[in-house]
C-alpha cells in the first residue's frame, strides 16, 4: 500500500492565518520529500522539496519541516490567501534511484 | 506557461475507439512521466521514460501503450478502453540527473479522459 499520507483530506483556515498541513511516512529510506499543490483544472505545481539531511527549508512564504525521528513531513503556509485554495500534496522517494509515491492530498479552503 | 504541455485537454471516446493523449516539455528534461489521477486516489505511476528508454512499467493494462520519440514528446496511446480508466491522466518530466527519485517533477495540466 501507500506509505505516505496525510492526517487530514480537507482543512478550512481563516483568511490571513497561517496553514500548516501535515503528511506522515513510513519508510525510513526516503531521503528526498516534495510539497506540490494542484489548483482546479490544473496538474500538481512543485511548491518546496527538503532532502534528509536538512529538517527545516524555507521558501516563499511557505516552510517545510522534516522530522525523520516520528516520520513526519509539515507545509506551513504564512499569512494564507485565497489563491492558496487547492490541494497539497506531500510525495517521497523510496530511495534515490526509485520512484516518487505521492499521497492523497489535503484540500484547503480559505474562510473570507 | 507550465513547461509542459499537454493536448487534448478534454477527450471523450468509446470503447472501441483507438486515441492517443500528447505531451510535450519545453524544459530540457530527460525523464517524462505518465499518471492516473482518479478522485480520492493518489496519483498512480504508470510509465516512466528515461532517454527515451521506458525504464518503468508499473503493471498498466496493455489498452494503454505509451510512446517516447524523443526526450521533448511523450504519448499515450488508447486502445478498447474500459469505464474505469476514465480519469485525469498527467504527464510530467523531470531532469533525471542523479536518479530519478531525487528531484521535483513538473506536471502538465493534464488530460480529462471519459469512457462511454
Amino acid at each position: 500500500g501507500e506509505s505516505v499520507g496525510l492526517h487530514l483530506p480537507t482543512l478550512s483556515v481563516q483568511e490571513g492565518d497561517n496553514s500548516i498541513i501535515n503528511c506522515a511516512y513510513s519508510n525510513s529510506a526516503s531521503d528526498y520529500f516534495i510539497w506540490y499543490k494542484q489548483e482546479s483544472g490544473k496538474g500538481p505545481q512543485f511548491i518546496i522539496d527538503i532532502r534528509s539531511n536538512m529538517d527545516k527549508r524555507q521558501g516563499q512564504r511557505v516552510t517545510v519541516l522534516l522530522n525523520k525521528t516520528v516520520k513526519h513531513l509539515s507545509l506551513q503556509i504564512a499569512a494564507t490567501q485565497p489563491g492558496d485554495s487547492a490541494v497539497y500534496f506531500c510525495a517521497e522517494n523510496k530511495g534515490r534511484d526509485d520512484k516518487i509515491i505521492f499521497g492523497k492530498g489535503t484540500r484547503l479552503h480559505i474562510l473570507p | 506557461e507550465t513547461g509542459v504541455t499537454q493536448t487534448p485537454r478534454h477527450l471523450v471516446m468509446g470503447m472501441t475507439n483507438k486515441k492517443s493523449l500528447k505531451c510535450e516539455q519545453h524544459l530540457g528534461h530527460n525523464a517524462m512521466y505518465w499518471y492516473k489521477q482518479s478522485a480520492k486516489k493518489p496519483l498512480e505511476l504508470m510509465f516512466v521514460y528515461s532517454l527515451e528508454e521506458r525504464v518503468e512499467n508499473n503493471s498498466v493494462p496493455s489498452r494503454f501503450s505509451p510512446e517516447c520519440p524523443n526526450s521533448s514528446h511523450l504519448f499515450l496511446h488508447l486502445h478498447t478502453l474500459q469505464p474505469e480508466d476514465s480519469a485525469l491522466y498527467l504527464c510530467a518530466s523531470s531532469q533525471d540527473t542523479g536518479g530519478v527519485g531525487n528531484q521535483p517533477q513538473h506536471f502538465g495540466d493534464g488530460t480529462r479522459l471519459s469512457i462511454l
